[in-house]
């Protein structure tokens, strides 16, 4: 079956420009996470979706950082104003429950490079 | 405070050699689960092998395997017969007790297989 999606793969902007990064995760999967990863750093936790849940969005570096997530599949994780900090890759996960573990790992797509120049 | 440390930053195996890469945790939760996951250059992250810490055996997944001392807190990912296709960035990370949502990651291992 199909993976986690991200679109676009790459995305370069000038600074102070709006983007949307926009995520599909694997068919049945309860739970979503954004991720960020900067060059050389370990995975940065964003925001994660379960269900109907209110979202945990503890991660989010600043308000600028914003991100939905449509009919519990699809999800758009938005950036306004962009700073040439919030370069990096940014992740989206999927898992088929909330507690991950073995038989629920996290699975990961492929990302989105996000070079703000 | 949880954590986990990476202390290689980088390693070289020949191919078919057996390589270890480290991991240790720290965490205050007795119950918890640890995971390694593999970044080729592709960019996917791609889910190796899980560790319960309630679990009497070492994990095992084909050419994988993890070496949990509980006691030393250590995690290490055992790769046997290393091949071409390992070449990666490999990341372990906790799940604890009391958050199941956010893992918590190393900065990872960069794994250079050489022919």
């Amino acid at each position: 079956g199909a993976g986690v999606s991200q679109s676009p793969s790459n995305k370069v902007t000038e600074k102070g420009k709006d983007v949307e990064l926009r995520c599909d995760p694997i068919s049945g999967h309860t739970a979503l996470y954004w991720y960020r990863q900067s060059l050389g750093q370990g995975l940065e936790f964003l925001i994660y979706f379960q269900g109907n849940s209110a979202p945990d969005k503890s991660g989010l570096p600043s308000d600028r950082f914003s991100a939905e997530r449509t009919g519990g599949s699809v999800s758009t994780l938005t950036i306004q104003r962009t700073q040439q900090e919030d370069s990096a890759v940014y992740l989206c996960a999927s898992s088929l429950v909330t507690r991950v573990s073995r038989h629920s790992p996290l699975h990961f797509g492929n990302g989105t490079r996000l070079t703000v120049t | 405070a949880q954590k986990i440390t990476q202390t290689q930053p980088g390693m070289f195996v020949q191919e078919k050699e057996a390589v270890t890469l480290d991991c240790t945790y720290d965490t205050s939760d007795q119950s918890y689960g640890l995971f390694w996951y593999k970044q080729p250059s592709s960019g996917e992250m791609i889910f190796l092998i899980y560790q319960g810490s309630y679990d009497e055996q070492n994990a095992t997944e084909g050419r994988y395997s993890l070496n949990f001392q509980k006691a030393r807190k250590s995690a290490n990912l055992v790769i046997s017969a290393s091949q071409l296709g390992d070449s990666a960035m490999y990341f372990c990370a906790m799940r604890g007790a009391g958050n199941n949502r956010k893992l918590i990651w190393g900065l990872g291992t960069s794994l250079a297989v050489n022919p």
